[in-house]
């Protein structure tokens, strides 16, 4: 049982390079979410799917598209990057509503766009 | 707009002494939930509060929720070196939500 799994790990990209961060979870659960973590800011929601086949925004998701390719998969997409994206990068999975709303984390990829 | 600050944003103090940290808002939140992140690693949940003035221990850990559902504090006694990471409150606006807000998160050293 991984639970949460995150590739890569570390990326560095050239602004307007594009890059797909994948996220994938062992755990049956409903729900998917994609968050940025940046110094003095906690975590802020870039998008999340509740369930199979559904995705919505976040609080940030200016820059980014997902894809929640089947139940346990679920990608985060940078078109063209830019410095202001430089970032930690957390995928989590729950339950949701259906459970009691926690979340578990993958172990962060961190991504700096030059 | 940050909807959940917590405060001190930095806090390092000696092995066995007490400590607590905080977290606000302006707005009501049907539940509230503490996280505790190491580094290299994503948070890991500590515990879920959801009733207005409720209490939860864990171990040394003390979580109490605000009788309006708008804060919340986390107390930790005699802290460990082990007690060291990232604190992050976060919580649901909305009963049936699952979208989480966090907090601004506290940073805590504890020095051996």
């Amino acid at each position: 049982n991984a639970g949460v799994t995150q590739t890569p790990k570390f990326q560095v990209l050239k602004t307007g390079q594009s890059m797909t961060l994948q996220c994938a979870q062992d755990m049956n659960h409903n729900s998917m979410y994609w968050y940025r973590q940046d110094p003095g800011m906690g975590l802020r929601l870039i998008y999340y799917s509740a369930s199979e086949g559904t995705t919505d925004k976040g609080e940030v998701p200016n820059g980014y598209n997902v894809s929640r390719l089947n139940k346990r998969e679920f990608s985060l997409r940078l078109e063209s990057a830019a410095p202001s994206q430089t970032s930690v990068y957390f995928c989590a999975s729950g339950f949701g509503t259906s459970g009691d709303n926690e979340q578990f984390f993958g172990p962060g990829t961190r991504l700096t766009v030059l | 707009t940050q909807l959940l600050e917590q405060s001190p944003q930095f806090l390092s103090i000696q092995e066995g002494e007490n400590l607590t940290v905080y977290c606000n808002s302006s707005s009501v939140f049907s539940s509230l939930q503490w996280y505790r992140q190491e580094p290299g690693e994503g948070p890991v949940l500590l515990v879920t509060v959801v009733t207005g003035g409720e209490v939860k221990k864990l171990k040394r850990l003390t979580f109490q929720f605000g009788d309006a559902r708008k804060d919340s504090s986390l107390h930790i006694t005699a802290a460990q070196p082990g007690d060291t990471g990232l604190y992050l409150c976060a919580g649901a606006r909305v009963f049936g939500n699952e979208k989480l807000t966090f907090g601004t998160g506290t940073r805590l050293t504890i020095i051996p």
